[in-house]
């Protein structure tokens, strides 16, 4: 079956512009996180859902980020008034539920973002 | 709070001679641990998790890894690299009290020479 996909693969912006990242999870997986990976670093935290709403969003940098996920299913990741720290991997992963063996997270191939 | 550290940010080895890749973790539960890895251009994909049954993993494409309690240890073993080994592996810790944020290491790069 399909995987987690995410869109774009690849966004340019400028400094000061709102950016918008989605991501398709898999089917029937309740469970969406989000991930920020910057350039020789591993992936970090920034929020995960379960269902429609966001169960912790402790990884969120600021309040220039904010992601939704309104039916439960597709999630967009905001950013707003983007800066050129913001440039990164984004990666998003969903899993089946919270609890194992249902908990294991399946990655997206990420949207990587450059702010010029 | 969990964290690991993967002790080498690369390794290299010869092609059919075995892989070692170190990670040490802390947690102030008992954890879950994972190794994922990382080849170009592509997702993350699991390789093993240990959720406290054995404590020897067996993963895919025969890498397995060992948790060591006293000495706070997973690391990734593999008795004879391939060339598509070549990637970027990551050791990863979950809290297991009911969050499920993955706590990534900084990622060992492993180069397989011909």
């Amino acid at each position: 079956g399909a995987g987690v996909s995410q869109t774009p693969s690849n966004k340019v912006t400028e400094k000061g512009k709102y950016v918008e990242l989605r991501c398709d999870p898999i089917s029937g997986h309740t469970a969406l996180y989000w991930y920020r990976q910057s350039l020789g670093q591993g992936p970090e935290f920034l929020i995960y859902f379960q269902g429609t709403g966001a169960a912790d969003d402790s990884g969120l940098p600021n309040d220039r980020f904010f992601a939704v996920r309104p039916e439960g299913s597709v999630s967009t990741l905001k950013i707003q008034r983007t800066e050129r720290g913001d440039s990164a991997v984004y990666l998003c992963a969903s899993s089946r539920g919270l609890a194992a063996p249902y908990n294991e997270q399946f990655f997206g191939p990420g949207t990587r973002l450059t702010v010029l | 709070a969990q964290s690991v550290t993967q002790l080498d940010s690369h390794v290299s080895v010869s092609e059919g001679t075995p892989v070692l890749l170190r990670c040490n973790y802390s947690s102030s539960y008992s954890p879950s641990l994972f190794w994922y890895v990382q080849h170009p251009n592509k997702g993350l994909q699991l390789l093993l998790k240990y959720t406290s049954a054995a404590t020897l993993v067996k993963g895919i494409n025969g890498f397995e890894a060992e948790f060591k309690k006293s000495e706070t240890s997973f690391h990734l073993t593999k008795p004879s690299a391939h060339m598509s080994d070549a990637a970027e592996y990551f050791c990863v810790v979950s809290d297991r009290t009911g969050a499920n944020n993955l706590f990534f290491g900084t990622g060992t790069r492993l180069t397989v020479i011909p």
